[in-house]
């Protein structure tokens, strides 16, 4: 079945520093990747996505590249600020399963000051 | 456009209870999801609507779950009884039959079970 992995926090960062978050995935096809954020006290918000190999998605300075030969998907930015403190969760959707949502376990992002 | 809304936002209720959530999903939207996320940890499905018809209700616990949407636009999920273990948030989603697989989460109801 599908499944994603993404490295457990909690990470936490100084205000400017740069941001990796892991992110691996095993399909059985060619599914869409997404990352989502939970601020807290808040709903599920799509932060990126990227339907095929080698897409990048992007979005308020965060990054992420589709990998096929790695099934990788890890998030990025260059400096993160305070407001970026959230749990993020990487995602995939199966086209062949309905576009259900396989998420991760959550990473919570502590950015400090 | 209006997002997915869900009532009640909070629910407190004791065990062998029962309780009932309300989604309505976004306008047009013909999919609807219903997610179970438990503290720490990322959503998991529990049904997918297309339509009113169930496409996938394989990880429902049919003992104690259901989820109905009678004419195919806001769906309910109850739970009866109730468990400890059933203390969650409860993420309703849709998606739009044209889009690429995004879907849009409404703000969930946290249920907690004593």
């Amino acid at each position: 079945g599908n499944s994603v992995t993404q490295m457990e926090g909690p990470v936490t960062l100084s205000e400017e520093a740069f941001l990796t978050i892991n992110c691996t995935y095993t399909a059985t096809g060619y599914p869409s990747l997404f990352w989502y954020v939970q601020y807290p006290g808040e709903g599920l918000q799509l932060l990126l996505k990227a339907t095929k190999a080698d897409d990048k998605g992007s979005n308020k300075g965060f990054e992420a590249t589709y990998r096929k030969e790695t099934t990788s998907f890890h998030l990025e930015k260059g400096s993160v600020q305070v407001s970026d403190s959230a749990v993020y969760f990487c995602a995939l959707s199966d086209h062949n399963a309905g576009n259900m949502l396989t998420f991760g376990g959550g990473t919570r992002l502590m950015v400090k000051p | 456009e209006a997002g997915v809304a869900q009532s009640p936002r909070y629910k407190i209720i004791e065990k062998r209870q029962s309780v009932a959530f309300w989604c309505n999903p976004i306008s047009g939207h013909a999919t609807l999801y219903w997610y179970q996320q438990i503290l720490g940890q990322g959503p998991k499905l529990l049904i997918q609507f297309q339509n009113n018809g169930v496409v996938d209700d394989s990880q429902l616990p049919k003992d104690r779950f259901s989820a109905e949407r009678l004419k195919g636009v806001d769906s309910t999920l109850k739970i009866q009884p109730a468990k400890l273990e059933d203390s969650a948030v409860y993420l309703c989603a849709s998606i739009s039959d044209r889009g690429a697989g995004e879907q849009f989460f409404g703000p969930g109801t946290r249920l907690t079970v004593l």
